[in-house]
């Protein structure tokens, strides 16, 4: 899966609770990116990286963050998770003007 | 907002025969028009792309026709096979981020 590891694979948590998705790379891209994927929508992005601090926001960025400290990681936090936050997490990387690679997914439940 | 539509939502096909699913775009910025293909519980794998500057490429049994003028494109697969059955996915992107903009999906099941 071109050297990207996401964790966790699943979590359940309760509404209002804090959560965080990591996102690792081996490759040494440049970019990386959040999407989420649900029924009837494909798949969409949340926020992506450009560089180590450099990150920007996508389509659905509201009640997300990220943070990008180091090329390898990149963070996606749901501040106070919420039952519309429940679905399938993506994680991407691509170089410069190249394909994207994706993760395996993270399924997170908010009940 | 969406900016890149995609048909049919489903499609079922029988073995051999030619799959068709088909995208349209707003966005004349776009440069880059890639199809993923995505299996159940996994994330999705590029398949095959297309730049505006061509209006076809093969990549064995795929197939990307490209119209810029009418801002559509279309994924075929010849001969289709039980094992293509998946879900495949257009995109768009402009730039040399790769941030995509996804269509909707199309669930193709091929009969044996």
């Amino acid at each position: 899966d071109a050297g990207i590891t996401q964790s966790p694979r699943h979590k359940v948590t309760e509404t209002g609770t804090p959560v965080t998705l990591r996102c690792h790379q081996t490759e040494n891209h440049r970019y990386m990116y959040w999407y989420r994927q649900d029924p009837g929508h494909g798949l969409r992005l949340i926020h992506y990286s450009y560089g180590v601090k450099d990150t920007d926001k996508g389509e659905v960025s509201d009640g997300y963050s990220v943070s990008r400290s180091k090329t390898e990681d990149f963070l996606l936090t749901l501040e106070s998770a919420t039952s519309s936050q429940t679905s399938v997490y993506f994680c991407a990387i691509s170089g410069q003007g190249a394909e994207a690679f994706f993760g395996q997914g993270t399924r997170l439940t908010v009940v | 907002q969406q900016q890149v539509k995609q048909s049919p939502q489903s499609l079922i096909v029988q073995k051999g025969g030619i799959s068709i699913i088909n995208c349209a775009y707003e966005n004349t910025a776009f440069d880059y028009f890639p199809w993923y293909q995505q299996f159940p519980g996994k994330g999705p794998a590029l398949l095959i792309a297309i730049r505006p500057d061509v209006s076809e490429k093969k990549e064995g049994r795929f197939t990307i026709s490209f119209n810029k003028s009418a801002k559509q494109f279309s994924l075929h697969i010849m001969d289709s096979q039980p094992g293509d059955s998946a879900t495949y996915f257009c995109a768009a992107s402009k730039g040399s981020a790769r941030q995509l903009t996804f269509g909707s999906g199309t669930q193709l099941t091929v009969l044996p």
